[in-house]
């Protein structure tokens, strides 16, 4: 059973500081990793994805893919509380699979 | 674009009523996918098409069936909805190639 994990949170930060987000997953094959952030009552949008290991970085988000050590994280610089979301951690294999999602990760920026 | 849509927003039904959730992509996605989302339980695959023609179980199957009717459209049918099947229901589709996967604004449903 592939599986990936969060911490369900909630994680509570204050705004302007680093909000910092980790998935660990079971599959050795997956090649594809994505975080989606959702909104209380919206549907999950995609806001980073990263393939190679090392940091890719996409403005304040920063997604940080370790493949020996099987997680991937994602840093939030600058916090604001529009990041307030469940964030979603998602794994893909090879091939026409499907993605593996975790159960998400409540983050509260405090004003 | 109008990327995924989804039909309808929102519906409640009697135990034991059928009914047809409809998607459909703009975006000439080759793979599309049903998903469900409970409280705690995160998302769920129910079923998905990896291509036009083609349908395969997911996570969740039981109680559900599916139609891929062309490259846009694919739809999630509840023959005999139960109470176990109030959930949000999402649909999403993904370009042939590449692997990220976009979410259509979901279908709250209700069976009393």
């Amino acid at each position: 059973q592939k599986e990936v994990e969060q911490n369900s949170g909630p994680l509570s930060v204050p705004e302007g500081a680093i909000a910092s987000l980790n998935c660990t997953y079971s599959d050795r094959g997956s090649q594809s990793f994505f975080w989606y952030r959702q909104y209380s009552g919206k549907s999950p949008e995609l806001i980073m994805f990263i393939y190679s290991n090392g940091d890719k970085e996409d403005g304040r988000f920063t997604a940080q893919l370790n493949k020996a050590s099987q997680y991937v994280s994602l840093l939030i610089r600058d916090s604001q509380p529009s990041d307030s979301a469940t964030y979603l951690c998602a794994v893909k294999a090879a091939g026409n699979t499907p993605l593996v999602f975790g159960k998400g990760t409540r983050l509260s920026v405090i004003a | 674009n109008a990327g995924v849509t989804q039909t309808p927003k929102f519906q409640v039904l009697k135990t034991g009523q059928s009914m047809t959730l409809q998607c459909a992509q703009d975006m000439n996605h080759n793979s599309m996918y049903w998903y469900r989302q409970d409280p705690g339980m995160g998302l769920r695959l129910i079923y998905y098409s990896a291509s036009e023609g083609t349908t395969d179980k997911g996570e969740v199957p039981n109680g559900y069936n599916v139609s891929r009717l062309n490259k846009r459209e694919f739809s999630l049918r509840l023959e005999s909805a139960a109470p176990s099947q109030t959930s949000v229901y999402f649909c999403a589709s993904r370009e042939g190639g590449r692997d990220e996967q976009y979410f259509g604004p979901g279908t709250r449903l209700t069976v009393t």
